[in-house]
């Protein structure tokens, strides 16, 4: 069964730090998501990629956040100058679309703790 | 804009019977609708679809309806197990020619042996 790869499983940061979350998404899945989730609260969309650039995205995805597809495989997320407050999972999902309907694959998410 | 909701932050039910999980949206006309299976700490499962003009769908202890007209979906397990214990989502797909698939807050169902 194909699956979506995350790394790292866990980082722990500085504030203001930089950190990048890593995704191999499958193969021949076409969009590409992020999305994140804070303790014992629902997953939020953060953004979804398709054609080698951000197709939609929501208000959390601010000018600290970015996503690339540097080559072909590799999809990262990255936080420029993290807080506190974006310490969560981030999970990376790839779409597969059967029939007109949209199925998504996680990751098994990346844990970030920003002290 | 739309919305989604699961009534039921948690919900516990003794081995064997049947758990019936809520899920409500609003202000959209959904094509189908999607359940998920979160455990603790990893990213969520895609476990079925139903569709806008399917009444109910069925995989293995698993019974998904969806009323267009009430604007709900149930989500059953029959026969419930401990190791069906997990949080549960319902998802909207995307709308208005994006991509975003759109997640409740989660039902958590806790099987007491």
């Amino acid at each position: 069964e194909p699956e979506v790869t995350q790394t790292p499983s866990h980082q722990v940061t500085q504030m203001g730090q930089e950190v990048i979350l890593r995704c191999v998404p499958i193969s021949n899945h076409l969009y590409f998501y992020w999305y994140r989730q804070i303790l014992g609260q629902k997953v939020e969309f953060l953004v979804s990629f398709y054609n080698n650039e951000i197709s939609e995205k929501s208000e959390i995805f601010d000018d600290q956040f970015s996503v690339e597809r540097p080559d072909g495989s590799n999809f990262t997320l990255k936080i420029r100058s993290t807080k506190l407050e974006d310490s969560a999972m981030y999970f990376c999902a790839s779409l597969s679309q059967s029939s007109g309907a949209n199925v998504l694959t996680f990751g098994a998410g990346s844990r970030l703790t920003v002290l | 804009s739309q919305k989604i909701e699961q009534n039921s932050e948690a919900l516990n039910i003794q081995e064997g019977k049947t758990a019936t999980l809520t899920c409500n949206y609003t202000n959209y006309s959904p094509a189908y609708l999607q359940w998920y299976r979160q455990d603790p700490g990893r990213g969520p499962v895609f476990l079925l679809l139903i569709r806008e003009n399917e009444k109910e769908k069925r995989k293995e202890r698993l019974k998904v309806t969806f009323d267009t007209t009430l604007k709900q979906s149930l989500f059953h397990i029959t026969a419930s197990q401990p190791a069906d214990s997990a949080t549960y989502l319902c998802a909207l797909p995307p709308s208005g020619g994006y991509q975003k698939v759109t997640f409740g807050t989660g039902t958590k169902l806790q099987v007491i042996p």
